[in-house]
């Protein structure tokens, strides 16, 4: 069973520029979260979504950030204007359900300079 | 406010010790405790989980033991191997709540 696909694994930006993560959780799962996660510390939930709900994104910066997930399957996390501050990984994770804990991608590093 | 706490920040230990990790937690509604095991460059693995009907679960080498009175839990490593140098993270939800809530983990470092 192939496990959470994200992409790209590395980006550097400028401030101000745009970025796109994607990722692809594990078929059949219908919960998806997307994490931030600092150098050194440990991950912090921006939003998760129950198929293609939102069910929670009281932490993502909604100025700047914005997650879709359409179909219920693949999902995009989007950084409008990027800031130094959003240098971190940035982690995709899915999960079935009844099954508590999620399962994580590799993620993707992203340096804003 | 941090729910989760974890502590120590980091722990060096001998291989063949038996390292200790410890947990605690401020929301009595947290009922469920997944560990994770980090590598540097990759996503957290799942490595173990309690739910709070129990007060121990054992799985190989690792153990997790939980106080619920005292909202602490533990986990063990014993017979510690230069592989398991990692980052550990604890993480807590509740019962019906898909929202995972992470500590800010334990490097261990395992010396040969």
């Amino acid at each position: 069973e192939a496990g959470v696909t994200q992409s790209p694994r590395y980006a550097v930006l400028q401030e101000g520029q745009a970025v796109s993560f994607w990722c692809d959780p594990i078929s059949g799962h219908d919960t998806l979260y997307w994490y931030q996660q600092p150098r050194d510390q440990g991950p912090q939930l921006l939003v998760y979504f129950r198929d293609e709900a939102v069910i929670d994104n009281s932490q993502l910066p909604s100025d700047r950030f914005s997650a879709v997930r359409p179909k219920g399957t693949n999902s995009t996390l989007k950084i409008q204007s990027a800031k130094q501050g959003d240098t971190a990984t940035y982690l995709c994770a899915s999960s079935l359900g009844t099954a508590r804990a999620p399962l994580f991608g590799e993620g993707t590093r992203l340096s804003v300079l | 406010q941090q729910q989760v706490r974890q502590s120590p920040q980091s722990l060096t230990v001998w291989e063949g010790e038996t390292a200790i990790l410890n947990c605690s937690y401020e929301d009595s509604t947290f009922n469920y405790f997944p560990w994770y095991q980090q590598f540097p460059g990759e996503g957290p693995a799942l490595l173990i989980s309690i739910s709070s009907v129990s007060d121990k679960k054992e799985d190989g080498r690792f153990t997790i033991f939980f106080n619920k009175r005292e909202k602490k839990l533990s986990l063990h490593i014993t017979d510690s191997q230069p592989g398991d140098s990692a980052t550990y993270f604890c993480a807590a939800s509740d019962y019906g709540n898909e929202k995972i809530t992470f500590g800010a983990g334990t490097k261990l470092t395992i010396k040969p």
